[in-house]
């Protein structure tokens, strides 16, 4: 298996650009999770679906910050509009069930000038 | 909620040095346990699962991690080091039966491998 993609691995952007990053999970894995690891704050969880359905976006910071799934092979986190504190790496991650392990893409890191 | 303690932001080691990192656990029940690998520029990458059974597990790269239930602990071992084992640790902690899905992570160790 290919393991968990996501694209880009690194994007430079100028505030107020609207950034779109973009994961594919492993196949037959229906749970998806979106991180940000930042030296301040370590590892956050933003959101996380099930069967594409979010099921807690409690950790996405603002509105500003959305994610969608619309299907069981493709999800994306979009920022509208950047700002310098979103930089930082944002994972995907995803499982095959409830509590089970998860596995990592290579992340994307972002910098936001 | 489940939480996850890593007491140690940072440890050296010499190289073949004996390697143990500590994880504490919040649960009122036996969790999910794992530990997780992030090299520089890397994603996580999964060492070890612990769900049920044998309390010393064995993952990848030569670690180990030992299920301690009286001192809610999940430490990760390793018998002798490698230059290459230098990077950050993650343990992480699962609710069995919980329909949530999500994994309670650690703040994290950081390995660095003297030569």
């Amino acid at each position: 298996d290919a393991g968990v993609i996501q694209s880009p691995r690194h994007e430079v952007t100028e505030m107020g650009q609207e950034v779109t990053l973009r994961c594919k999970p492993i196949s037959g894995h229906d749970y998806l999770f979106w991180y940000r690891q930042t030296m301040m704050r370590g590892l956050e969880l933003l959101i996380y679906f099930n069967n594409n359905v979010p099921i807690d976006d409690s950790g996405m910071p603002e509105d500003r910050f959305s994610a969608k799934m619309p299907n069981a092979s493709f999800s994306t986190l979009k920022i509208q509009p950047s700002e310098p504190r979103d930089s930082a790496v944002y994972f995907c991650a995803s499982s095959s069930g409830p509590s089970a392990a998860q596995y990592f893409g290579a992340g994307t890191r972002l910098s936001v000038l | 909620a489940q939480s996850v303690t890593q007491p140690d932001i940072h440890i050296t080691v010499s190289e073949g040095a004996s390697l143990e990192l500590r994880c504490n656990y919040s649960y009122g029940a036996t969790p999910y346990l794992f530990w997780y690998v992030q090299s520089p520029g890397q994603g996580l990458q999964l060492l070890l699962k612990y769900f049920s059974g044998d309390t010393l597990v064995q993952g990848i790269k030569g670690f180990e991690a030992e299920f301690k239930r009286s001192q809610s602990s999940f430490n990760l071992r390793k018998p002798s080091v490698h230059w290459s084992d230098a990077a950050e640790y993650f343990c992480a902690v699962g609710a069995p039966g919980s329909t949530l899905g999500r994994l309670y992570f650690g703040r994290g160790t950081q390995l660095t491998v003297w030569p």
